[in-house]
This record gives structure tokens, sequence and C-alpha cells, in this order.
């Protein structure tokens, strides 16, 4: 069993639904991040989370220590919001283990 | 700021060939890693360093090296190529926020690597 598992692994949508993508993890962590892959490869930090919830823009990332779970919604969603969403957990200092990934795709 | 930059973009090498993935990153971050990204598999760290002249080995380190002699650079290499290495590789570097234990990730654009 992964130390991070994320479902679903594969999501498509509606313009405009509400999307929520959800990580669980089994390990002791310092933070969790919500990483967005696009279809050109590169990878951007969409949060760092260790307690509660953060919102920048339509995304909102929540985080429940105590239940070893986190979830990414994405309110509104918008084709360009089609990537690979990834949940990474930081065990110890800078060292990440990572979900395999959230393939979302939004169709207009 | 550049970032983190990593070259070249894509390489195919011979099985047995040997080369050097260049990582840089112009932040004065300390922390800098190495990771390979398999469909299906997700993200699995390779090497990583605290500080330079400091490197420590991650989950799948057999089949390469690393070194830090500097803040900014953070090289690795393939000693000999096998077709199990054909991956895209990314490096990335961190930062610790404040006095906690988090750190902030910044990811190169990756290297999409093919053995044959």
């Amino acid at each position: 069993k992964n130390e991070v598992e994320q479902s679903p692994q594969n999501l498509t949508a509606q313009e405009g639904e509400f999307i929520t993508i959800n990580c669980s993890y089994s390990v002791g962590i310092s933070a969790l991040h919500w990483l967005q892959q696009h279809p050109g490869g590169g990878i951007v930090s969409l949060f760092m989370l260790s307690s509660g919830k953060k919102k920048h823009g339509r995304l909102i990332a929540t985080i429940n220590i105590q239940e070893k779970h986190s979830s990414l919604h994405i309110t509104a969603s918008h084709p360009r919001d089609s990537a690979v969403y990834i949940c990474a957990v930081s065990p110890s200092g800078s060292r990440l283990t990572f979900g395999e990934g959230t393939q979302l795709t939004v169709n207009p | 700021n550049a970032g983190v930059t990593q070259t070249p973009k894509f390489q195919v090498l011979k099985t047995g060939q040997s080369m050097t993935l260049q990582c840089a990153q112009d932040m004065n971050h300390e922390y800098m890693s190495w990771y390979r990204q398999d469909p299906g598999m997700g993200l699995r760290l390779i090497h990583y360093s605290v500080g330079a002249g400091i490197t420590d080995q991650g989950e799948v380190p057999n089949g390469y090296n690393v070194s830090r002699s500097t803040t900014e650079d953070f090289p690795l290499r393939l000693l000999s190529a096998a077709p199990s290495q054909t991956s895209v590789y990314f490096c990335a570097s961190s930062y610790s926020r404040g006095a906690g234990p988090s750190y902030e990730q910044y990811f190169g654009p990756g290297t999409r690597l093919t053995v044959t």
C-alpha cells in the first residue's frame, strides 16, 4: 500500500462544476502539498498546509491531521483547470512522498 | 529570477553511455532534490541535498550519482545508462518558511530521457 493515496485517478467534469480530489496518507507529516502538472509537464506548487484550510482564487485545500486526509476543491471549474493534480507529503524535512496524481479533464 | 533550470530538455542515450543532467537555482535555496516520474508510479526521490557539500540517497538511488559543490548547482550523473532509466527527471529546490518544518517546493521544467 502506498503511503499516499489519491482518488479518483481520473476525473472528467463539465465547465462550471465543483470538483473535489481526495488524498489520504499513512505516515506522520510536517506538511502536505498540492501540486499541479500541466500537459506541458511543468509542476507548480498550489498549496502547502499543515492544518486547517487555505484558499487561492477558485482553489481550496483542506487538511484533517487526525484523519490523515486532505481535499483539493475547485469551484466553478474551467477547461484551463485540466491538468494532473498531485498530493505529496513531507514526513520530515524537505523530502516529499507523492501520490500517483489525479488526471482532471474539464470539458467546455 | 530564473527559478530552477534544467538542461537538457530532451536526451536520447544508448545503453551504457554516461551523461550528466544539469540543475541550477538562483533563489539561494538550501535544499535540492532529484525526482523521476514514471507512468503509474508518481514521482520518486532519487537523491537530495540539504546544503552545499551534503547529499543523501532517496528512494531509487541506484545507477545515479550526485554532488553539491555550490548552493546553486545540483547535477545528476547517470553512470552507465540502462533502458530502465528511461523517465522524466525533475529537479526541485526548497526552503523553510519561517521557523517551522514546512518547505515550499519549486520544480524545474524536467528532462525527458530515453535510453535505447
